[in-house]
């Protein structure tokens, strides 16, 4: 079976504060991918990030950046200076290949950035 | 604009109504998805076409009725809805059937409300 766990239901921080979601996924597939998306107000889930279990190196974008440690089935991801326009819920996903392939996703963190 | 257009962005339907649900794309992918998102709740996956042809059905009940008539356009028929059915149902496509090679497209969603 496959899960995606986001502990954190709801984070509020302070504008230019850094901050971090955590993700912790479940599988027992070899390869496998994970996702990060944003989801405005507005709705739609925005893709932010897709990494294969092959490839633990970390990535920045920008402000955004991803730790993926294998050891600890972990992909965290951190925003660093936020602003206002990082609030929206943040979903984790996981699919893997060798199995039910069916894009998994966590609760979802909603993120308050305050002014 | 993500590329996946969900027509109407909201809807109020009665228990007894009979309504549907578009999604459009044209980004050229061949997978097509229908997710429900229900307050407090993980996405849900609900259908799963590929080249028109429905891959999947994760146990949605009848009352939910999805037609795929080519690649670029998904459909989800409504009738005799439950108030617990009201959700934000997303429509999502991605190149590839589930092996997470390539990321999945959202749209923006369609708010139901079922009174």
């Amino acid at each position: 079976a496959q899960k995606v766990t986001q502990a954190q239901t709801e984070i509020s921080v302070v504008e230019k504060e850094d901050v971090t979601l955590d993700c912790v996924y479940e599988t027992r597939d070899t390869t496998y991918y994970l996702f990060w998306y944003k989801q405005p107000p507005s709705g739609e889930l925005v893709f932010l990030i897709r990494r294969n279990s092959f490839d633990e190196q970390n990535e920045i974008s920008g402000r955004y950046s991803w730790n993926f440690q294998k050891s600890t089935s972990s992909f965290n991801f951190t925003i660093t200076a936020s602003q206002v326009v990082d609030s929206a819920v943040y979903f984790c996903a996981l699919i893997g290949v060798q199995g039910a392939q069916k894009l998994v996703f966590g609760q979802g963190t909603r993120l308050t950035i305050n002014p | 604009e993500t590329g996946v257009t969900q027509t109407p962005r909201h809807l109020v339907m009665g228990m007894t109504n009979k309504k549907s649900l578009k999604c459009e794309q044209h980004l050229g992918h061949n997978a097509m998805y229908w997710y429900k998102q229900s307050a407090k709740k993980p996405l849900e996956l609900m259908f799963v076409y590929n080249f028109k042809e429905q891959t999947e059905n994760n146990s949605v009940p009848s009352r939910f009725s999805p037609e795929c008539p080519n690649s670029s356009h998904l459909f989800l028929h409504l009738h005799t809805l439950q108030p617990e059915d009201s959700a934000l149902y997303l429509c999502a496509s991605s190149q590839d059937l589930g092996r997470g090679s390539t990321e999945a497209f959202f749209g923006q969603g369609t708010r139901l409300t079922v009174v």
